[in-house]
């Protein structure tokens, strides 16, 4: 099994600073990594498919880099509505698996 | 615009059954992947299991393999999960979800069903 490490747990940033989240993997998963926010109460919402391309209607705010077991998330400019946990995802191998998750919180 | 509405969660005693559902709507669901993935209380996010378009190949988080059962109805656009011999572990909110091509990713959610495993 795969295994995605997120980091750092928490990200305490304010409106308008960079985010920039981690996601590791235990072995190479090549490009198949995805990105997902999920706020309270709502379900998992598809950010970054193939490690760096956004989805239908995400804003450009929002990249996505690495390949092989170095992935990054960032947000260019954090707006209130991006406060949320983030998680990657892998689909490289079976089991599919997902990080612990990111909480980016307001500082 | 891609809906999918999941039913069939509630209250369960240890070792009981429930068979959750998903109905799907504004796509083609048969030419489509789809996926159970679940999130118990406060914690992240775990893959259940997944079936292909045509229901040739089904696979199984090790957690759930030889007690829950994924399948698939094209004619009437609907996911369904037989959950027997439940316990404790299994309490989690469960979401269908959409895998474009064989992306094997998860492009559009349902709301979720909790499943809630008490005596």
């Amino acid at each position: 099994e795969i295994v995605l490490t997120q980091s750092p747990a928490t990200l305490s940033l304010s409106p308008g600073e960079r985010a920039t989240l981690s996601c590791r993997a235990s072995q190479s998963v090549g490009s198949d990594l995805a990105w997902y926010q999920q706020k309270p109460g709502q379900p998992p919402r598809l950010l970054i498919y193939d490690a760096s391309n956004r989805a239908t209607g995400i804003p450009a705010r929002f990249s996505g880099g690495g390949s092989g077991t170095d992935f990054t998330l960032t947000i260019s400019s954090l707006e209130p509505d991006d406060f949320a946990v983030y998680y990657c995802q892998q689909r490289r191998n079976w089991p599919l698996t997902f990080g612990g998750g990111t909480k980016v919180e307001i500082q | 615009e891609v809906h999918l509405v999941e039913s069939g969660g509630g209250l369960v005693k240890p070792g009981g059954s429930l068979r959750l559902s998903c109905a799907a709507s504004g796509f083609t669901f048969s030419t489509y992947n789809v996926n159970w993935v679940r999130q118990a209380p406060g914690k992240g996010l775990e893959w259940v299991s997944s079936i292909t378009d045509s229901s040739d190949s089904r696979l199984y988080a090790d957690s759930v393999k030889g007690r829950f059962t994924i399948s698939r109805d094209n004619a009437k656009n609907s996911l369904y999960l037989q959950m027997n011999s439940l316990g404790a572990e299994d309490t989690a909110v469960y979401y269908c979800a959409r895998s474009p091509g064989s992306s094997w990713l998860f492009d559009y959610w349902g709301q979720g069903t909790l499943v809630t495993v008490s005596s």
